[in-house]
């Protein structure tokens, strides 16, 4: 069974600074998938990884993955307000259930 | 821009009534699916379509059933409402894009929101 494990769950940060957010998954696959989500909104898809050392950058985002490790980072770099949201990694399952597993999401708070 | 759409955004239900959440997306995606999220928690896939006529269940137990009669709509019925049916559920749709590499990316719609007393 394929499990997905993010940390730090709640991450408070002041503007300006830089963090990362950690990924893990259980079992082999090949994509992986960073979403945000703000308050009593749907997911913005935001990264789609898929094959090992896999980096994109979007602004003060940046995402990289590590297929073997099986571990896949999203660094913020000197964030700002704006990037408060939650943010949920996900791994394509493949096999008899098809669809993603999400991580239960970094629920992240920059204040100014 | 992913148009993929659901009705309705809220919903406030009293206990055994049947509901019916609607899903339709306007992309000609083959792939459907129905995630459930409490507040504040992970989504959990509870169906998918691969196309018409294709139903499976996801890795979430769910008392809820779908149907996939044309390949835009997509909805998830409850025949008996209960409290513990309350929370959201986010439909989505994926496809193919073509790029550099082939990639899979899944869209998804506002959600709704069910409360059920």
């Amino acid at each position: 069974e394929l499990k997905v494990e993010q940390n730090p769950l709640f991450l408070s940060m002041q503007e300006g600074k830089n963090y990362t957010i950690y990924c893990n998954y259980s079992t082999t696959s090949d994509r992986l998938y960073w979403y945000r989500q703000d308050p009593g909104k749907s997911l913005e898809s935001l990264f789609v990884l898929l094959s090992n050392g896999a980096v994109k950058q979007e602004g003060r985002l940046m995402a990289s993955l590590d297929t073997k490790a099986r571990l896949s980072t999203l660094h913020i770099t000197a964030a700002v307000h704006d990037l408060s949201a939650t943010y949920f990694c996900a791994v394509y399952s493949g096999g008899g259930a098809d669809g993603l597993t999400f991580g239960k999401g970094t629920h992240l708070i920059i204040q100014p | 821009e992913a148009d993929i759409y659901q009705t309705p955004r809220y919903l406030v239900i009293g206990t055994g009534k049947k509901i019916t959440l609607e899903c339709s997306q306007t992309m000609g995606h083959d792939k459907m699916y129905w995630y459930q999220q409490d507040p504040g928690m992970e989504l959990h896939l509870i169906h998918y379509s691969y196309g018409v006529n294709s139903t499976e269940k996801g890795d979430l137990s769910s008392e809820s059933t779908v149907s996939r009669i044309r390949t835009e709509h997509f909805p998830l019925t409850l025949e008996s409402a209960r409290p513990s049916h309350t929370s959201q559920y986010l439909c989505a749709s994926s496809a193919l894009v073509t790029g550099a590499t082939l990639q899979e990316t899944q869209y998804f719609g506002p959600g709704t929101r069910l409360l059920v007393l």
